[in-house]
């Protein structure tokens, strides 16, 4: 069965400092994969979503950057995080199939402070 | 520009109660619509998937309805219990798109 991993569940960095988020997915392979972000009250907004390895399309300019260093691992960077970069960010994966289910990680909170 | 609305924001049922969540969408050009469930602080769990080219999916106490021509999509919950207490998504892919488009969500409670 397929699994989505996503690190760290928590955290609280200071304005300008760097971030790393890393999800990864098992058993299965070129994946889809997708960053969204989940602010306060609002709905999920796609950060950025790769159909394979080094492919990275940006949905929103911002203070972020995506990265696909290897099939099945994406991160979300940003050099210098923001206030308004503070929200619940989330990882999924879907099939290669247009229209397929698409599956969520268990998501990540951070708070710039 | 695909547009998907959630009303209401927020619902509070007895238990016990069936009920009925709404989703509505602006171009009615989809492969196929999902309604996702969120718990406080998790991710997203899939609960059901209906293609285009059908009407509803069931699964349990959950019926999920899909109309294109009015753009709108139902969830019905039979039966409401406590632990169905949780925010629920719709989201539909549309055509030409590898990308899902998501409501705001409807924040129901299920009071026991």
């Amino acid at each position: 069965s397929q699994t989505i991993h996503q690190w760290p569940a928590t955290l609280v960095q200071p304005v300008g400092s760097p971030l790393s988020l890393e999800c990864t997915v098992e058993g299965t392979s070129n994946p889809n994969l997708y960053w969204y972000r989940q602010a306060a009250g609002r709905g999920l907004q796609l950060l950025f979503y790769s159909v394979g390895i080094g492919q990275i399309s940006s949905e929103v300019p911002q203070n972020l950057s995506a990265s696909r260093p290897q099939d099945r691992q994406f991160i979300l960077s940003s050099k210098k995080l923001l206030l308004s970069d503070s929200g619940f960010y989330l990882c999924a994966w879907s099939r290669q199939v247009p229209g397929n289910t698409i599956y969520f990680g268990e998501g990540s909170w951070l708070t710039v402070v | 520009k695909q547009e998907v609305t959630q009303i209401p924001a927020a619902l509070s049922v007895p238990e016990g109660e069936n009920l009925v969540l709404n989703c509505s969408f602006t171009d009615s050009a989809i492969y196929n619509l999902q309604w996702f469930r969120q718990d406080p602080g998790k991710g997203l769990t899939s609960l059901l998937l209906i293609q285009s080219s059908q009407r509803e999916q069931t699964s349990g106490r959950l019926n999920a309805s899909l109309d294109k021509s009015s753009g709108r999509s139902t969830l019905y919950i039979a039966a409401s219990q406590p632990g169905d207490s949780a925010t629920y998504l719709c989201a539909l892919y549309a055509f030409g798109n590898e990308k899902l488009t998501f409501g705001t969500g409807t924040r129901l409670t299920i009071i026991p």
